[in-house]
């Protein structure tokens, strides 16, 4: 069984200030995704990466995927009230019979105070 | 609006009652999976269909059955209720059910067992 470790679970902090979001897994995943909910509605994905080392940025959005495929990291910087909600990585299975399955981490729940 | 519907929005019913969830993907995606979001468990991925065949079982009980039909709408039948089955369901779509594929979530059908 995948299972995707994400830290830390909840998360209180002032806006203007950065923090750091961590999804680690024994398992390799041919791709991480990360997904943001809010109350009442089903997540929207933010980014997939798929290569081992891979940064990709998104506004003040930064995410990495580890050289190894086994975890990954969301780093925002200047965080708003906006960024409020509930973060979800989500690791997809390379092969076999859980072809297609995402696995997702139980979440951070980020509240970002004005 | 991800274009993924879920219906019914919310569903009270008694233990050892059956309901069923429906879904449908949006425009032109052929893959259809079920997940499931309680507080202690997280989101957790039930089953996976493409084209009207199962692609990939999660952690779905015997007393849940799905089915993706020829016009690709998926339903998510749930019987014998358990107080423990209250929670989230989400239906996701993707293109092609491609690991990498984007999958889009509905925004869920939230089941409470009385």
């Amino acid at each position: 069984t995948q299972l995707l470790e994400q830290s830390p679970q909840f998360l209180s902090i002032q806006e203007g200030e950065n923090l750091t979001v961590y999804c680690n897994s024994s398992s390799v995943f041919s791709s991480l995704q990360w997904y943001r909910q809010e109350p009442g509605e089903g997540p929207v994905l933010l980014v997939t990466v798929v290569t081992g080392g891979e940064v990709k940025k998104l506004k003040r959005l930064t995410f990495q995927f580890g050289d190894a495929r086994k975890d990954s990291s969301l780093h925002i910087t200047a965080a708003q009230p906006g960024d409020t909600g509930l973060y979800l990585c989500a690791g997809s299975a390379e092969s076999g019979t859980s072809y297609g399955k995402l696995t997702f981490g139980q979440g951070t729940i980020l509240t970002v105070h004005p | 609006d991800s274009g993924v519907t879920q219906t019914p929005k919310h569903l009270i019913t008694a233990t050892g009652q059956r309901v069923t969830l429906r879904c449908s993907p949006r425009s032109g995606d052929l893959s259809v999976y079920w997940y499931q979001q309680s507080l202690d468990q997280g989101l957790q991925f039930l089953i996976q269909y493409y084209n009207g065949e199962e692609r990939a079982k999660g952690n779905i009980l015997e007393r849940f059955s799905a089915q993706q039909f020829p016009d690709l709408h998926s339903e998510l039948n749930l019987s014998s209720l358990e107080l423990g089955d209250s929670a989230l369901y989400f239906c996701a779509s993707s293109a092609t059910g491609h690991p990498t594929d984007t999958q889009y979530f509905g925004p869920g059908t939230r089941l409470t067992v009385l």
